[in-house]
């Protein structure tokens, strides 16, 4: 089964800061990739699936970029609300693994 | 707007069976354009995919859950089930009921999710 790792697992920046999220997949997946965020308590929300296209209704501070086994979601400037931890998912086969998640925090 | 709801036991016996349904309301379950799947996360960790099927019954499961997963759709109801037999304290879980577009895609509406606890 190909395996979902992403780097970091946690972070802290301020506000406004720009935030850089990588998930790796030990095989190559082309596209088939998709980012969610999961604020506190909440029910996991997609964000940007195909790698890179922005979920409607999704701020535009979000972004994703990527292909293969190497991909990274991008928050431009980062805000109060954006504080969650967020999961890529790959989906071009069975299983469709999650990554570990990476825990974002404003400092 | 699609909504989706899961419902069943809270607590659930250790060796026992798990058995959740999702509630499909503002669309049909017997689209060929969906799929319907499970998803869960323990207590203070990441999320673990489980299996997803069509409502004609073509399913997909975790190998890593295989053995102890059923799943199946009832489309006069619009709902979808989860059995998962054989449970410990290490399947003591929010379970989440989600829907992904046919062929490869992502999972786009997500039900609240319902916590399972596994104990005696």
């Amino acid at each position: 089964d190909i395996q979902m790792t992403q780097s970091p697992s946690s972070l802290s920046a301020s506000v406004g800061d720009r935030v850089t999220i990588t998930c790796r997949a030990s095989q190559g997946i082309s596209n088939y990739l998709a980012w969610y965020q999961q604020r506190p308590g909440k029910v996991p929300k997609l964000l940007i699936y195909a790698a890179s296209t922005l979920q409607s209704g999704v701020p535009s501070r979000f972004s994703g970029s990527g292909s293969g086994t190497d991909f990274t979601l991008t928050i431009s400037s980062l805000q109060p609300e954006d504080v969650a931890t967020y999961y890529c998912q790959k989906y071009n086969t069975a299983p469709r693994t999650f990554g570990q998640g990476t825990k974002v925090e404003i400092k | 707007q699609l909504q989706l709801q899961e419902s069943g036991p809270g607590l659930v016996k250790p060796s026992e069976t798990l058995s959740l349904t999702c509630t499909v309301s503002g669309g049909s379950i017997s689209s060929s354009t969906y799929y319907w799947g499970w998803i869960r996360q323990p207590p203070g960790k990441g999320l673990e995919w489980i299996a997803s099927m069509s409502y004609s019954g073509s399913t997909y499961y975790n190998p890593s859950l295989k053995s102890r997963v059923t799943i199946s759709v009832d489309t006069s109801k619009n709902q979808f089930s989860l059995k998962l037999s054989s449970v410990t304290a290490a399947d003591t879980a929010v379970y989440y009921c989600a829907r992904r577009p046919s062929g490869p895609g992502p999972y786009d509406y997500w039900g609240q999710g319902t916590l399972v606890t596994v104990s005696s």
